[in-house]
């Protein structure tokens, strides 16, 4: 039973270059959610969707985009990588938007 | 928008000293969660609170939702080494948002 998986683990980028970060999930939930963890900000809220084919805006969406085109997956797309999008990312999802949310084990990314 | 504030951002204690963070957001909340996340990892669900004025206990921990369903507090009883982590409460308000607040690090010695 794997959970949330995410894809990488680690990546380095320079300042420009694209990257896709990809979130997986096996439980059959409807809601996914992309966070950013940063020291002493907490976690931010990026993109989320509450289903399949849909997207939303988090707190921080500038300079992210992501896409749902199936249930199980969550997609989070860098166009130009910046400095300041240097940070731990994480994936979360849950059932409904009542209910626990799973999270993934983290993607550690730095843009230099 | 919906922010959601805790504090205290750090806190260190002695073993077996209690501990509590505060939660308050800026939104009446339809539901507060608690999460633990230990050094390097990722954050773990402890529990929802639903209920205006709800209290629930996990062993040396109390939960509680304020009446206004604004704020939330955790307590820890007699804090133990395994205690050290980040706490974070997370919310939502009238959208689907699941925003999570700036956390309490504890770090507990032995």
């Amino acid at each position: 039973n794997a959970g949330v998986t995410q894809t990488p683990k680690f990546r380095v980028l320079k300042t420009g270059q694209s990257m896709t970060l990809l979130c997986a999930q096996d439980m059959n939930h409807e809601y996914m959610y992309w966070y950013r963890q940063d020291p002493g900000m907490g976690l931010r809220l990026i993109h989320y969707s509450v289903g399949e084919g849909t997207t939303a805006k988090g707190e921080v969406p500038d300079g992210y985009n992501v896409s749902r085109l199936k249930k199980q997956n969550f997609l989070l797309g860098l166009e130009s990588a910046a400095p300041s999008q240097t940070s731990v990312y994480f994936c979360a999802s849950s059932l409904t938007g009542n209910t626990e949310a799973f999270f993934g084990q983290g993607t550690r990314l730095t843009v230099v | 928008g919906q922010q959601v504030m805790q504090i205290p951002q750090y806190q260190h204690v002695q073993e077996g000293e209690d501990f509590t963070t505060y939660c308050n957001s800026s939104t009446t909340l339809s539901n507060i969660q608690w999460y633990k996340q230990r050094p390097g990892g990722h954050p773990v669900f402890l529990i929802q609170l639903v209920k205006s004025g709800e209290v629930k206990k996990q062993k040396r921990l109390t939960f509680q939702f304020g009446e206004a369903k604004k704020n939330s507090s955790l307590h820890i009883t007699a804090t133990q080494t395994t205690d050290v982590g980040t706490y974070f409460c997370a919310g939502r308000g009238a959208t689907d948002k699941l925003i999570f607040g700036t956390g309490t690090r504890l770090q507990v010695f032995p």
